[in-house]
């Protein structure tokens, strides 16, 4: 079965810094993948997505993410952490027919 | 402009009180979820509809159902809302063709009391 893991419920940083949240997944298969952020009280709202191609991905917000096949990650990055960043992040990948299935999520607090 | 949209946004209903969450849609996508949310986890599929064919997760308890009457509309009625059903509850939609996103409403935020 598929399945994502996401190295560390909770990361905080200072304004200004770097971002790192970690996904690393399972898959038998190529994966689609993708990274949501959820503010609180919110929906989802999705930020980047790998299908195929190129390996680095751009998404909304200054994030971005690269897909490495060799470390099984999806690693999502931002070099400069800024107040409005701070939300509960989820990678998730496509299981089968359309469902998305998800990690555990990592809450990002961004410290002044 | 809202392409799934929930309502409403915070429920409050009585223990074993029959509840209808609502999820519309502009999208005209295939699919159609239904996820469970409780408070610091990762959304639970609870079930999804792909056109009229209903998908029933393997652990989603009875006391769930859903309706899809059409393709804009989907319900979620829980039957007989126990304390551990407080929760937030996503509506989502999907193409369903190709490794497309999912579009996510607000949410329904449930209380139980």
């Amino acid at each position: 079965a598929q399945s994502v893991t996401q190295l560390g419920s909770h990361v905080s940083v200072s304004e200004g810094a770097l971002v790192l949240l970690r996904c690393n997944y399972s898959s038998s298969v190529p994966p689609y993948l993708f990274w949501y952020v959820q503010y609180p009280n919110q929906g989802l709202q999705l930020l980047l997505k790998y299908t195929t191609g190129a390996t680095l991905v751009k998404g909304i917000n200054g994030f971005e993410a690269e897909f490495k096949k060799s470390e099984t990650s999806f690693h999502l990055t931002k070099p400069s952490a800024h107040m409005s960043d701070a939300a509960e992040y989820f990678c998730a990948l496509i299981q089968g027919a359309q469902k998305l299935v998800f990690g555990q999520g990592t809450r990002l607090t961004i410290n002044p | 402009d809202a392409m799934v949209i929930q309502n409403p946004r915070y429920q409050v209903t009585q223990f074993g009180k029959p509840v209808t969450l609502s999820c519309s849609q502009t999208l005209n996508h295939n699919v159609m979820y239904w996820y469970q949310q409780k408070s610091s986890q990762a959304p639970k599929l609870l079930f999804h509809y792909y056109d009229k064919d209903f998908n029933n997760e393997a652990d989603t308890p009875d006391n769930f159902q859903s309706r899809r009457p059409n393709t804009s509309f989907c319900f979620l009625d829980i039957r007989s809302p126990g304390l551990g059903d407080a929760a937030m509850y996503l509506c989502a939609t999907s193409r369903g063709t190709g490794p497309t996103e999912a579009f996510f409403g607000q949410g329904t935020r449930l209380t139980v009391v």
